[in-house]
């Protein structure tokens, strides 16, 4: 069974604080997702990688940075936490090979920003 | 520009019933169409999909429909169960620039009542 692992349930960081939230899946896959979930929203897509030290903006990247050193592992980096990044954060993967795969997501991480 | 549109926030079956889940999109390019299911505190988990060049997936009890002239798609549960009482969201991909991305609905709470 597919695994994706977030380090966090749940965070609590003030304003103006460097932010990492981390990600680790234990399938092999290429391609790695942050989505954040806001209600009325859906899933928004932040980031994502498609190999190591690949990366490409997705919808809304501003305020966001990534980091994916290691194919199993894809860092989420709030530079400067603001109050707006307060959220339900979600990292997801898959295998690559066609817009028919799957993603298989983490249990989230809800992050309060004070 | 939402792509994907889930117009109905929220659902109420009765057990036994039907549940009809929308979806309605604006792109065509979108090749490949997927279903999340998502309980309280857990991430989406993959439901049931539906390539581009079919009209009809059926996966047990969930079937998708998909109406490409309208930019329409279904997802029916018959029977419903209380345990399918979720958020359900719909999500289009396309290959854009080599890579596919996901857009994400903004979700329909279903309510199965016993």
């Amino acid at each position: 069974d597919v695994k994706v692992t977030q380090s966090s349930r749940y965070l609590v960081k003030r304003t103006g604080e460097k932010v990492f939230l981390e990600c680790v899946q234990d399938m092999d896959h290429e391609n790695m997702f942050w989505y954040r979930q806001d209600p009325g929203l859906g899933l928004r897509l932040i980031y994502f990688s498609y190999d190591v030290k690949m990366k490409e903006k997705g919808d809304i990247p501003e305020g966001y940075s990534v980091s994916r050193e290691k194919k199993e592992r894809f860092s989420l980096i709030l530079e400067s936490a603001s109050t707006n990044q307060t959220s339900m954060y979600l990292c997801a993967s898959s295998f690559s090979g066609g817009s028919n795969q799957p993603q298989h997501f983490g249990d989230g991480t809800r992050l309060s920003i004070l | 520009d939402q792509q994907v549109k889930q117009n109905s926030p929220s659902l109420s079956v009765q057990e036994g019933r039907i549940s009809i889940l929308n979806c309605d999109y604006t792109n065509s390019m979108f090749d490949y169409f997927l279903w999340y299911k998502k309980y309280p505190a857990e991430g989406p988990t993959f439901l049931i999909s539906i390539s581009s060049i079919k009209d009809k997936n059926e996966d047990g009890r969930f079937t998708v429909f998909l109406n490409k002239s309208a930019k329409h798609l279904s997802l029916h549960i018959v029977p419903s169960q209380p345990g399918d009482s979720a958020v359900y969201f719909c999500a289009a991909s396309r290959v854009t620039s080599g890579t596919y991305k996901y857009i994400f609905g903004t979700g329909t709470r279903l309510k199965v009542l016993a």
